[in-house]
């Protein structure tokens, strides 16, 4: 069964960071592309970032362009995203999210997804 | 930039009942690179639609979606009581990739 648990979402103050990470289990976590997406609250999705199965290559969404890094530890099974210089409009449930097309690095299509960590961004 | 717009943004129906959700592009999707996802209170989203027309794994068969180029939609022929939840479409194929609509809200009658 395929398993996404993303962690390390919290209070944080403006300008400040934090890094999220997702443990993935029941696939073969290194053929695959992996993605974040966010929610703020009660609102929709948006596209934040993209690692290709080997790392070596990521995209990000311009709103995050600069600020954010992902990265993955193929060995541990684990992607992540270090997040800086944060801002109130961060503030968003993050998503971890496997890609249905293994190799696809910037389509997206997210086929299975962790149930996500809450990064509340406030003085 | 290509923006999807969902309609309606509220659909109140009874189980039993078909449910016809729009999403509309402001430029061509690229091959039909359209998704759709449902999202419950408190949950994840999940994968109903790719490629405008194909059903995900396990997604029953009363889901399906049609559409090309600017108009797409996704269609539940008859409403079970869990597919009540929030409904988004999703562009992969065009620039700046990965967009999705604002959602359409599926309710009970």
């Amino acid at each position: 069964e395929v398993q996404l648990v993303e962690s390390g979402g919290g209070l944080v103050q403006p300008g400040g960071s934090l890094r999220l990470s997702c443990a993935a289990s029941g696939f073969t976590f290194s053929s695959y592309a992996m993605h974040w997406v966010r929610q703020a609250p009660g609102k929709g999705l948006e596209y934040v970032s993209a690692i290709s199965s080997n790392g070596g290559s990521t995209y990000y969404a311009n709103s995050v362009k600069g600020r954010f890094t992902i990265s993955r530890d193929n060995s541990k099974n684990t992607l992540y995203l270090q997040m800086g210089s944060l801002r109130a409009e961060d503030m968003a449930v993050y998503y971890c999210a496997r890609g249905l097309f293994k190799q696809w690095l910037v389509p997206f299509v997210g086929d299975y997804w962790g149930q996500g960590t809450l990064v509340t961004v406030s003085s | 930039e290509i923006v999807l717009t969902q309609s309606p943004g509220t659909l109140s129906l009874s189980p039993g009942e078909r449910a016809t959700l729009s999403c509309r592009a402001s430029q061509s999707v690229s091959s039909s690179y359209l998704a759709w996802y449902q999202q419950k209170p408190g949950q994840a989203p999940r994968l109903l639609i790719y490629g405008a027309s194909s059903r995900a794994t396990g997604i029953p068969d009363r889901f399906s979606g049609s559409g090309s180029g600017t108009d797409f939609t996704l269609t539940i022929s008859r409403l079970e009581p869990e597919d009540f939840a929030v409904y988004y479409c999703q562009q992969y194929g065009s620039s700046p990739p990965n967009t999705f609509g604002q959602g359409t809200r599926l309710e009970i009658k």
